[in-house]
């Protein structure tokens, strides 16, 4: 168990339609790292908070939102979905953000759009 | 820009056999390098990372990984195979926004053949 805490772990939904993904950092980690895995692209960085901020960006659509929470879980919010957002969503967490730290990965969120 | 490449997405060893999973990176600052083990319907979990201390890195479950500075390349090994390893294996180097981003490889799964 890495103490990072996903929901939901399933979530079967239309196309066109909306969800938001949570999760829940390890103790005292203040840094949230969101994922995507795909068959076909593999793993893909979309976006990292920071202690509620902002720190970088990867490959997230504009259809994709996320931000950090006071209390410093972090939503992933996906909207107007289409079949290729079909995915596992990962979320990580690091005490800091630095270059040469571990990320602890939760288990993910499976989310298939029909 | 950071990136890099898993050489070979599938390989298939014998119980016993060493394991020798290849990743070749390019990166455009000193590389911070990292080996993860997806086992099924888990997340990510790191193996060991290369932080510029010592070049031959040693991490759990007998897994060890040399870096090679002039080839670029980050080799994982194990030299006797257990069937409790058969996973997928990401490669990853750390990114260049002086944030903590990863950026993986497309992954190798290990199959171990009785």
């Amino acid at each position: 168990d890495s103490g990072v805490t996903q929901t939901p772990k399933h979530l079967i939904t239309a196309t066109g339609q909306r969800v938001t993904l949570r999760c829940s950092p390890r103790s005292g980690d203040l840094s949230v790292y969101w994922y995507q895995q795909s068959l076909d692209q593999g793993l893909q960085f979309l976006i990292q908070y920071y202690n509620g901020e902002e720190r970088a960006k990867g490959n997230i659509l504009e259809r994709f939102s996320a931000q950090q929470f006071p209390d410093l879980h972090s939503e992933l919010n996906l909207s107007s979905l289409e079949l290729g957002d079909s995915a596992l969503y990962f979320c990580a967490s690091s005490v800091v953000a630095l270059r040469t730290g571990e990320l602890f990965f939760g288990e993910g969120s499976r989310l298939t759009v029909l | 820009a950071q990136s890099v490449t898993q050489l070979g997405s599938h390989v298939s060893v014998s119980e016993g056999a060493l394991v020798l999973l290849r990743c070749n990176y390019s990166s455009s600052v000193p590389p911070y390098l990292f080996w993860y083990v997806q086992y099924p319907n888990q997340g990510l979990q790191l193996l060991l990372k290369y932080t510029s201390a010592a070049t031959l890195v040693k991490g759990i479950n007998g897994f060890e990984a040399e870096f090679k500075k002039s080839e670029t390349s980050f080799h994982l090994t194990k030299p006797s195979a257990h069937m409790s390893d058969a996973a997928e294996y990401f490669c990853a180097v750390s990114g260049d926004q002086g944030a903590q981003k990863l950026v993986f490889g497309q992954g190798t799964r290990l199959t171990i053949n009785p």
